[in-house]
Formats: C-alpha cells, sequence, structure tokens
C-alpha cells in the first residue's frame, strides 16, 4: 500500500514561487509504470488538474499552468515536488498529490486513474 | 475542455439503499472515467476507472457503468461508511484532464 504525503508552506505572500513536495512511502518514485502528480481544490474552481511527472524526467502540465509550474521528481530522497511562480490569491487552494498507473508516456499512454492521493495540503495566498 | 456535469449535487439516503450518481461529458472521453470517493480530511480513494473496473479492494457494491458521454456511479446497499463525497475524473483528454464538481451523499 502506497501512503504519500504533502508538505511545505500553508501560508505564501503574493508573487512568491512556493514549493510543495511529496513524500512517498511504501512504494518507489523510480516505478517505470507510475506516474507522480498534482492536482489541487478550490471552492471557486472545484478540483483541477495541475500536472505530472514520470521516472523517465518527462513532464506534462494542464495548459493552464504550463508557464507557471514545474515538476520534479527526487529518485534520492523518494519524493516529487511542485513549484508554481508567481502566485496570487486565485492559487489559494488545497494540494493534492496524486500517484497513478500507467503504460508509456503521455498522450500514448494507457491511464488507470489516480490510484493514490495525498490528504492535501492548504496553501493560503495572502499579503 | 471536457466538461464533467455531476448530478445530483447532494443525495440523501438511508443505509441499505440503491444509489446512483451520474456524471455526464461535454465530449468523448472513450471510457476513460475513474470514481473517487472522498471523506472530509482523508485522502480521496480510487473506487473505479475506466467506467467500469473496480480498483484494488472495493467492495463489489460499487460498480460502475457508461452509456455514451453518461456515466453512472451505483452503490447496492449503502454502507454507513459510504457517506461521503464522490467525484469523477476523465484522463482521456491529455495533459488537459478534469474533474466533476462531485455529489455529496448524505444521510437522509
Amino acid at each position: 500500500q502506497m501512503f504519500l504525503q504533502e508538505s511545505g508552506p500553508g501560508l505564501v505572500r503574493p508573487s512568491e514561487t512556493p514549493s510543495l513536495t511529496c513524500t512517498v512511502s511504501g512504494g518507489s518514485v523510480r516505478s517505470y509504470d507510475h506516474y507522480w502528480g498534482w492536482v489541487r481544490q478550490s471552492p471557486g474552481k472545484g478540483l483541477e488538474w495541475i500536472g505530472s511527472g514520470f521516472y523517465s524526467g518527462s513532464t506534462y502540465y494542464n495548459p493552464s499552468f504550463r508557464s507557471r509550474v514545474s515538476i520534479s521528481v527526487d529518485t534520492s530522497r523518494n519524493k516529487f515536488s511542485l513549484e508554481l511562480e508567481s502566485v496570487t490569491a486565485a492559487d489559494t487552494a488545497v494540494y493534492f498529490c496524486v500517484c497513478g498507473r500507467s503504460y508509456g508516456y503521455g498522450s500514448s499512454a494507457v491511464y488507470y486513474g489516480l490510484g493514490f492521493w495525498g490528504r492535501g495540503i492548504r496553501v493560503v495566498v495572502s499579503s | 475542455e471536457v466538461v464533467l456535469t455531476q448530478s445530483p449535487a447532494t443525495l440523501s439516503a438511508s443505509p441499505g439503499e440503491r444509489v446512483t450518481l451520474s456524471c455526464r461529458a461535454s465530449q468523448s472521453v472513450s471510457n476513460n472515467i475513474a470514481w473517487y470517493q472522498h471523506k472530509l480530511g482523508q485522502a480521496p480513494s480510487l473506487l473505479i476507472f475506466r467506467a467500469s473496473t473496480r480498483a484494488s479492494g472495493v467492495p463489489a457494491r460499487f460498480s460502475g457503468s457508461a452509456s455514451g458521454t453518461d456515466f453512472t456511479l451505483t452503490i447496492n446497499g449503502l454502507q454507513s461508511e459510504d457517506f461521503a463525497v464522490y467525484f469523477c475524473h476523465q484522463y482521456d483528454a491529455w495533459p488537459l484532464w478534469t474533474f466533476g464538481q462531485g455529489t455529496k451523499v448524505d444521510m437522509k
């Protein structure tokens, strides 16, 4: 059974670039048939897919975030991270790290839903 | 962007009842639909993927079905631990996956 746990700042000032980390236990980020991603939930927009990373180093982002987001997978620490640039109040949300199984990468891959989620971390953007 | 519309927003039911939750996609998603259960303060959990395949360890009372762009999650014999929010997710339109707004199942 895999467990994911988010960590990072709960309060961020506008224009900053916060980094959120997801610690993986009971599994390995080196798994070639898994992907590691982030989802956020806010009252205004509901659940939003942010993007995902693979062990291979490939990353894919929701076009709505592409210019501001970076996801990286740290194989040495069995963690993966999200950076979101130049945040505004609209980025206030609960951020979930997620893991799913896949065969292949990107648009040609076969996906099997998001099998594991963290409990989420609330990030508030406020001055 | 594929819009997923879930109905109803809230469903009140009693233990033992059969409940059906709906998720309608704005365009074809080739049955690449998953359903999740979310209880407050807990991590969401995957119930169904590929519209009708139960995830490992999910009780048989949960089932999913599809008809075109209409998807249904059915709970046969609602248990007390099933009162939660349920949301659908399409993972067909890569990389712009989207989610429904959720249906809350509460006790009548």
